[in-house]
C-alpha cells in the first residue's frame, strides 16, 4: 500500500515567521511530488511542484525534495494570516501502462496567528 | 472561464434516494477524476477516465457508478444513498494520467453531498 504521510497539525506560527511542513513517503519509484492548499470549505489549489532533488523556489514558497530519504518539505516565509489553510502533499505513483496515482496526504493544519 | 466545473455545489437528499453529479473541464486535458474528501479532510480517489476509458476504480461501492460521455465530462451517478456516502466530491482533471511525470491535478470546486 502506497502511502504519504503528513503531521495533522494543527501548525501554529506567529505573522512573519517561517512554516515548514513535512511530508514522508513509502514509493521509492515516485517523481513528481505536490504541493495543494486547502482553504475551509474550498477545493485544493495547486502551489508548488518539484521533481528533482533539492529546492525549488517561488515567491515566499519553497519546496525542498530528497528522494534518498523520501522526504518533501515546503517552506513559507514571512507567514501571513491569508496562509492559514491545510496543506496536502501529493505523490505520483505509476504502476505502468496508463495506472497510477496521485497518492495524497492527510494534510496539515497551519495557522498563522496575527 | 472556470476550468474543472461541477454541479450541484450542495445535494441534500435522503436515505435511498439516486442522485448524480456533473462535471465539465475546458482544459483540453485528456484524464479526469472522481475523489472523495471525507470529514477528516482525507481525499482518496474513486474513479479515473483517460479518454473516456475508465483506468482507476478503486474499491468503491458499486452503487457509484461513473460516465465519461465525452473527454470533457464525467458524471457520478449514485444510487441508494447512504448515511456514510455524506463527504465533497470533487472532480478533478489532468493532461495525463497522474502516474505519469509531472501531471499536477486541477479540481473543481466540490459538491458537498449530505445525506439524511
Amino acid at each position: 500500500q502506497k502511502e504519504v504521510e503528513q503531521n495533522s497539525g494543527p501548525l501554529s506560527v506567529p505573522e512573519g515567521a517561517i512554516a515548514s511542513l513535512n511530508c514522508t513517503y513509502s514509493d521509492r519509484g515516485s517523481q513528481s511530488f505536490f504541493w495543494y492548499r486547502q482553504y475551509s470549505g474550498k477545493s485544493p489549489e495547486l502551489i508548488m511542484s518539484i521533481y528533482s532533488n533539492g529546492d525549488k523556489e517561488d515567491g515566499r514558497f519553497t519546496a525542498q525534495l530528497n528522494k534518498a530519504s523520501q522526504y518533501v518539505s515546503l517552506l513559507i516565509r514571512d507567514s501571513q494570516p491569508s496562509d492559514s489553510a491545510t496543506y496536502l502533499c501529493a505523490v505520483n505513483v505509476f504502476y505502468g501502462g496508463s495506472q497510477g496515482n496521485l497518492i495524497f496526504g492527510k494534510g496539515t493544519k497551519l495557522s498563522v496567528k496575527p | 472561464d472556470t476550468a474543472v466545473s461541477q454541479t450541484p455545489k450542495y445535494l441534500v437528499t435522503q436515505m435511498g434516494n439516486d442522485k448524480s453529479i456533473k462535471c465539465e473541464q475546458n482544459l483540453g486535458h485528456d484524464t479526469m477524476y472522481w475523489y472523495k474528501q471525507d470529514s477528516k479532510k482525507f481525499l482518496k480517489i474513486m474513479f479515473s477516465y483517460n479518454n473516456k476509458e475508465l483506468i482507476i476504480n478503486e474499491t468503491v461501492p458499486n452503487r457509484f457508478s461513473p460516465k465519461s460521455p465525452d473527454k470533457a465530462h464525467l458524471n457520478l451517478h449514485i444510487n441508494s444513498l447512504e448515511l456514510g456516502d455524506s463527504a465533497v466530491y470533487f472532480c478533478a482533471s489532468s493532461q495525463v494520467p497522474t502516474g505519469y511525470y509531472n501531471s499536477p491535478l486541477h479540481f473543481g470546486n466540490g459538491t458537498r453531498l449530505t445525506v439524511t
